[in-house]
C-alpha cells in the first residue's frame, strides 16, 4: 500500500536553529497536509498545499510541494521552545484517503 | 463554532476485557468521522472512517469495531482487548472525506495490561 515516510525521525535543535523535516510518497498525491502534535496533546492543522510546486509561510514556518506532487517539506527558521513537538505530513492518496506520514519529533534546547 | 469531544481520557483495562471509546461533534451535522490509533512514539493509523450515519469502512483487520448510531457520534468497540491495543486513540472530523483538513479530539490513552 501508498507509504508516506517523514525524515529524519528526531531532531535536536538549540534554540534559534533552523530546522527541516521531509515527506516522501510513494505515489503522487492530490493534496498534502501538514500537522503539529505537541507532547501528550492531539494534532493541530497547520496547512495545506495543492499545487505542484506550491510554497506557503506562516509566519517562521516554510512549506513546500514538490514538482512532482510526491514529497514535500517543512522548514521553520530560527526555532523557538515554542515549537517543540511532533511534526506530520499527511498526503492525499488517489482514493481520496488521507496517508500520514512517520512523523519527525522536534526538540529544542534553550 | 465546532468541538469535538472524547471520553474517557484514560483508561487502565486487563487484557480480555471489552472497550467502548466514545467521540462526539457538535456545531456541525453529518461531519465525516475517523477513528485512529497512535503507538507510543509512532505515526497515526487510521483505524475507521464514517461518511455517514451507519456507514462505517474499516482500514485495518483487527479484534475493533466502529459504529455510527447518530449523525455525530462515532463509538469504538472490542469485545477483547489484546495487549498490542495499547495506545493514544484519535477521533477526528472534517467537513469532507476528499479536500478538507481533519480536526482531532483530545484523545484516549489507553493501556491493556
Amino acid at each position: 500500500g501508498q507509504q508516506v515516510m517523514q525524515i529524519p525521525q528526531y531532531q535536536h535543535v538549540q534554540e534559534g536553529e533552523d530546522f527541516t523535516t521531509y515527506c516522501n510518497s510513494s505515489t503522487t498525491l492530490s493534496n498534502i497536509q501538514w500537522y503539529k502534535q505537541r507532547p501528550g496533546g492531539h494534532p493541530v492543522f497547520l496547512i495545506q498545499l495543492v499545487k505542484s510546486g506550491e510554497v506557503k509561510k506562516q509566519k517562521r514556518l516554510t512549506f513546500q510541494f514538490g514538482e512532482a506532487k510526491k514529497n514535500s517539506s517543512l522548514h521553520i527558521t530560527a526555532t523557538q521552545t515554542t515549537d517543540v513537538g511532533t511534526y506530520f505530513c499527511a498526503g492525499r492518496d488517489n482514493t481520496d484517503k488521507l496517508i500520514f506520514g512517520t512523523g519527525t519529533r522536534l526538540q529544542v534546547f534553550p | 463554532s465546532q468541538t469535538i469531544h472524547q471520553w474517557p481520557a484514560t483508561l487502565v483495562q486487563p487484557v480480555g476485557s471489552p472497550l467502548s471509546l466514545e467521540c462526539t461533534v457538535e456545531g456541525t451535522s453529518n461531519p465525516n468521522l475517523y477513528w485512529y490509533r497512535q503507538a507510543a512514539g509512532r505515526g497515526l493509523q487510521l483505524l475507521f472512517y464514517s461518511v455517514g450515519i451507519g456507514q462505517i469502512s474499516s482500514e485495518v483487520p483487527q479484534n475493533l469495531s466502529a459504529s455510527r448510531p447518530q449523525d455525530r457520534q462515532f463509538i469504538l468497540s472490542s469485545k477483547k482487548l489484546l495487549l498490542s491495543d495499547s495506545g493514544f486513540y484519535l477521533c477526528a472530523w472534517s467537513w469532507d472525506f476528499s479536500s478538507y483538513e481533519q480536526y482531532f479530539g483530545p484523545g484516549t490513552r489507553l493501556t491493556v495490561t
